[in-house]
C-alpha cells in the first residue's frame, strides 16, 4: 500500500530555509511516470500548488515561488525533498506532498491527478 | 500560467439538498480537471478526474461535468458527511494549480 510521510522542522526561524523531506513506501518515485508534488495550506486558508519533480527529475514550480523554492529527489533512499529559502510568516503552512500519477489517456496527454497525499506537517515561521 | 477560479466561496445547504459548484479556468483545459474534498485537518481526497470521471470508491451522488473553460461539480443529494471544503485542480499542465475553495457548510 502505498504512503507517504512528510517530515522536517515544524519551527522556522524568519529569513531562513524551510526543508522538508517526503518518503514514499509502497511504491518507487522512478516509476509510472508520475509527478510528485507539494501542496501547502496557509491556516484558515486554501491549497497551494508549491511546485512538482516528474519521475525523470525534471521540476516545475509555481511562478509566484520559483525564486525560492528547490525540488529534488533522492532515488537510493526514495524521497524528494522541499526547500524553500527566506522564509517569512507568509510560509507558515500545512504541508503536503502527493502523488500525481498518470491515469487514463486523455486526447492531448494523459489524465493525472494527486491520488495519494501525505498527512501534512505543520510548519510555524517565527523567532 | 493557469488560473483557477471557484463559485461560491461557501454555501449551506440541508441534508439532502442538490449543490452545484462551478470552477473556471482562465484558457481551455480540454477536461484535464480534478475535483477534491478536504475535511478539516486532513488531506484532500480525490473524487472526480477527467472532470466527469468518478474515482473509485466514491459515492454516485457524485458528479463532474464541464469542458473547456467551464466545469460544474454536483452532489445529488447531500449527506452529513459530505459537509467539507471542496476544490478543483487542473492537470492540463505540468504547472498545477488549484482553485480557492468552495466550504460546504450546514444550513
Amino acid at each position: 500500500q502505498l504512503q507517504l510521510q512528510e517530515s522536517g522542522p515544524g519551527l522556522v526561524t524568519p529569513s531562513e530555509t524551510l526543508s522538508l523531506t517526503c518518503t514514499v513506501s509502497g511504491d518507487s518515485i522512478r516509476s509510472g511516470r508520475s509527478y510528485w508534488g507539494w501542496i501547502r495550506q496557509p491556516p484558515g486558508k486554501g491549497l497551494e500548488w508549491i511546485g512538482s519533480i516528474y519521475y525523470s527529475g525534471v521540476t516545475y514550480y509555481n511562478p509566484s515561488l520559483k525564486s525560492r523554492v528547490t525540488i529534488s529527489m533522492d532515488t537510493s533512499k526514495n524521497h524528494f525533498s522541499l526547500e524553500v529559502t527566506s522564509v517569512t510568516a507568509a510560509d507558515a503552512a500545512v504541508y503536503y506532498c502527493a502523488r500525481d500519477p498518470p491515469g487514463t489517456t486523455g486526447t492531448t496527454h494523459d489524465y493525472y491527478n494527486m491520488d495519494v497525499w501525505g498527512k501534512g506537517t505543520t510548519v510555524t515561521v517565527s523567532s | 500560467d493557469i488560473q483557477m477560479t471557484q463559485s461560491p466561496s461557501s454555501l449551506s445547504a440541508s441534508v439532502g439538498d442538490r449543490v452545484t459548484i462551478t470552477c473556471r479556468a482562465s484558457q481551455n483545459i480540454n477536461n484535464y480537471l480534478n475535483w477534491y474534498q478536504q475535511k478539516p485537518g486532513k488531506a484532500p481526497k480525490v473524487l472526480i478526474y477527467a472532470a466527469s470521471s468518478l474515482q473509485s470508491g466514491v459515492p454516485s451522488r457524485f458528479s463532474g461535468s464541464g469542458s473547456g473553460t467551464d466545469f460544474t461539480l454536483t452532489i445529488s443529494s447531500l449527506q452529513p458527511e459530505d459537509f467539507a471544503t471542496y476544490y478543483c485542480q487542473q492537470s492540463y499542465s505540468a504547472f498545477r494549480s488549484f482553485g480557492g475553495g468552495t466550504k460546504v457548510e450546514i444550513k
